[in-house]
């Protein structure tokens, strides 16, 4: 399909171990964000891609949390040394432009779950 | 610091009744806001948006009433149907970051039949 695509869906690991999630956006999109949700919380923003500008990285949780985009599409969230208070269900989205000011187009999500 | 606040977490309604579903901010520099629609293993999609220049817009039986004074907004669905049962999320945007969405925590409408 023509939709934000993620994997794994699903990933259950133990704690400590490191996971990368996936994200590949819309064909065109130059905007690119990853966002969590824990339980019974709203969105958090995680971090923010536009183009080849460097990506504003603010929401990052912790120095354990990193996120590449290669060529302006593909991006991987990496977590390392996981920890139970990690688990959470990670969103991707991406956008068409600058300066966004309307509609985000959001992956069906991660769900990960650290043991 | 949520700035984007659903005091509501659940909503429970007949099919055919009005839908109303609040939020409220702190940022007095949000000027752009979205409701976006999550069914369960799906992401969030988006529904109606408004700007802070305009208190109302519409969209087929979804209405989205700014209030910028109280710092409040409501999407009022009319008539409510199954089909609308779904998890409801403010998000606002503006200021120096505008690319940024800060999201509420989500409200869950349940349509009665």
């Amino acid at each position: 399909g023509a939709g934000v695509s993620q994997s794994p869906s699903n990933k259950v690991t133990e704690k400590g171990k490191d996971v990368e999630l996936r994200c590949d956006p819309i064909s065109g999109h130059t905007a690119l964000y990853w966002y969590r949700q824990s339980l019974g919380q709203g969105l958090e923003f995680l971090i923010y891609f536009q183009g080849n500008s460097a990506p504003d990285k603010s929401g990052l949780p912790s120095d354990r949390f990193s996120a590449e985009r290669t060529g302006g599409s593909v991006s991987t969230l990496t977590i390392q040394r996981t920890q139970q208070e990690d688990s959470a269900v990670y969103l991707c989205a991406s956008s068409g432009g600058l300066g966004f000011y309307g509609e985000q187009f959001f992956g069906p999500g991660t769900r990960l779950t650290v043991l | 610091d949520q700035q984007v606040k659903q005091n509501s977490p659940s909503l429970s309604v007949q099919e055919g009744r009005i839908s109303i579903l609040n939020c409220d901010y702190t940022n007095s520099m949000f000027d752009y806001f979205l409701w976006y629609k999550k069914y369960p293993a799906e992401g969030p999609t988006f529904l109606i948006s408004i700007s802070s220049i305009k208190d109302k817009n519409e969209d087929g039986r979804f209405t989205v009433f700014l209030n910028k004074s109280a710092k409040h907004l409501s999407l009022h669905i009319v008539p409510s149907q199954p089909g609308d049962s779904a998890v409801y999320f403010c998000a606002a945007i503006g200021g120096s970051n505008d690319y940024k969405l800060s999201f509420g925590a989500g409200t869950t409408v349940t349509v009665r039949a």
